[in-house]
């Protein structure tokens, strides 16, 4: 079974500070991949960054990156200089491999609720 | 613009209705996705499709029902077997093979009178 764990129920940080937002995933497979969500209060969740397993880089897009340490099974969101615009539930999410009929789907922690203060 | 629409954005449901929810979408993706989320919960699946007149059950799938008649459009019947509807749907789309990302619409929020 799949497994995504993501022990911070909550987390503060100040404006212009980064945070990192931890995840732990559990798989046997050798391919899969590792997403992160953004859901602000309005509900809609909101892509942020992706890394496949194959990936050598850590995935960067804007002011995210990906902390992804494979041995520990650990991909982390790093968020640097905050905005009060992040605060929003986030969630970290990972993709079965294809096998026709499991169709690469996505298993979901439950979320880490982060607020951005002045 | 490209995106996904859920319809309405919010449903009320009276004991032993059936409601419909609606997803559509129109970034000619060929695979779509029904989460539920319960407060203080991740999301989980409930039905998937990657393409049209085929749908796979998700984890959740008991009381809950779907076709897959077009390419856009997915929609998503609670039916009264569901005895506990009340949470947040999100329906969402990617191109298949699933290499590439879900794509969420807005939700649509369910409560139960």
């Amino acid at each position: 079974a799949q497994k995504i764990t993501q022990t911070q129920p909550g987390m503060f940080v100040q404006e212009k500070e980064a945070v990192t937002l931890d995840c732990t995933y559990d798989t046997s497979d050798q391919s899969y991949g590792l997403f992160w969500y953004k859901q602000p209060s309005s509900g809609e969740m909101i892509f942020l960054i992706y890394q496949g397993s194959y990936d050598e880089q850590n995935a960067t897009e804007g002011r995210y990156s990906l902390n992804f340490q494979k041995a520990r099974k650990s991909a982390n969101l790093v968020i640097s200089a905050s905005q009060l615009g992040d605060s929003a539930m986030y969630f970290c999410a990972m993709r079965d491999p294809d096998r026709g009929s499991t169709l690469g789907r996505l298993y979901f922690g439950r979320g880490t609720q982060l607020t951005v203060w002045p | 613009d490209g995106g996904i629409t859920q319809s309405p954005k919010y449903l009320f449901r009276k004991e032993g209705q059936n409601v419909t929810l609606s997803c559509e979408q129109n970034l000619n993706h060929d695979a779509m996705y029904w989460y539920r989320q319960d407060p203080g919960q991740g999301l989980r699946l409930i039905y998937y499709s990657q393409i049209v007149n085929d749908f796979q059950k998700g984890d959740i799938a008991e009381g809950y029902s779907v076709s897959r008649e077009k390419k856009e459009s997915f929609p998503l019947t609670v039916t009264s077997a569901q005895k506990n509807p009340t949470a947040f749907y999100l329906c969402a789309s990617s191109i298949w093979p699933s290499s590439e990302t879900q794509y969420f619409g807005p939700g649509t929020r369910l409560l139960v009178l």
